[in-house]
């Protein structure tokens, strides 16, 4: 299984700005996914973010509020652009391995507070 | 559009007893999976269970074990002698492969009591 890793673990920021989430996976994928959890809510899908191409957004969710790269096939980054308090959020990155029959592998969540 | 429903919002039980959570699905689709996710108190979602709709047979992990009715578009997960440790919200999930994506059901929390 995929061994997945996420920067910053937490973060509390101020209104009207941006911050950027690094979800760093141990082996090479092709498929990388970013949720949004709200605390005791399930997973809203922002995005699809396949290497080489531009991300896919789920309705709701647009490219200036969420920029998103995809340099490589072991990387992926998470912008929340001029954030306001209803960004507060768990965001997730999750990818899906070759072979796993669908199974998707979470990294540990990024939680934001938005003041 | 695929939806998945979890209809116990909540549940608890004691330890060591079995308990089954509940989740229906709906698609017009015929080749599909579905799992169960568990997410315990600030940790990490993993895979608890998969099945394969084109797979007849239920899919057993040790004590979890699911009643998958594709008529009934039913899939239900059972947990056998229940540990402290299986507290955690338990996300019901459905796949397809012409979206690639997984839908998630709005879950269940679960609390096992000592």
């Amino acid at each position: 299984s995929a061994v997945i890793s996420q920067k910053p673990s937490r973060d509390i920021c101020q209104r009207g700005t941006s911050l950027t989430i690094q979800c760093q996976v141990d082996s090479q994928v092709t498929m990388m996914f970013w949720y949004r959890q709200q605390p005791g809510q399930s997973l809203t899908l922002i995005a699809t973010a396949n290497q080489g191409s531009e991300a896919t957004y789920e309705s709701g969710f647009v490219i200036d509020k969420f920029p998103i790269s995809r340099p490589n096939l072991t990387f992926s980054t998470l912008t929340v652009s001029n954030m306001s308090p209803e960004d507060s959020s768990i965001y997730l990155c999750s990818v899906e391995q070759p072979r796993s029959y669908n199974e998707q592998f979470f990294g540990p969540g990024t939680r934001l507070t938005v003041l | 559009a695929q939806t998945v429903t979890q209809s116990q919002p909540e549940m608890s039980v004691q330890e060591a007893e079995t308990v089954t959570l509940s989740c229906t699905y709906d698609t017009s689709e015929s080749n599909y999976y579905l799992f169960w996710y568990k997410q315990p108190p600030s940790r990490q979602m993993i895979l608890v269970i998969r099945q394969e709709a084109y797979k007849q047979q239920n899919a057993t992990e040790n004590r979890f074990s699911v009643n998958f009715q594709k008529a009934a578009k039913s899939f239900s997960l059972k947990i056998s002698d229940s540990q402290l440790g299986d507290t955690a919200m338990y996300f019901c999930a459905f796949w397809m492969n012409r979206d690639d994506k997984i839908i998630f059901g709005k879950g269940t929390r679960l609390h096992i009591l000592p």
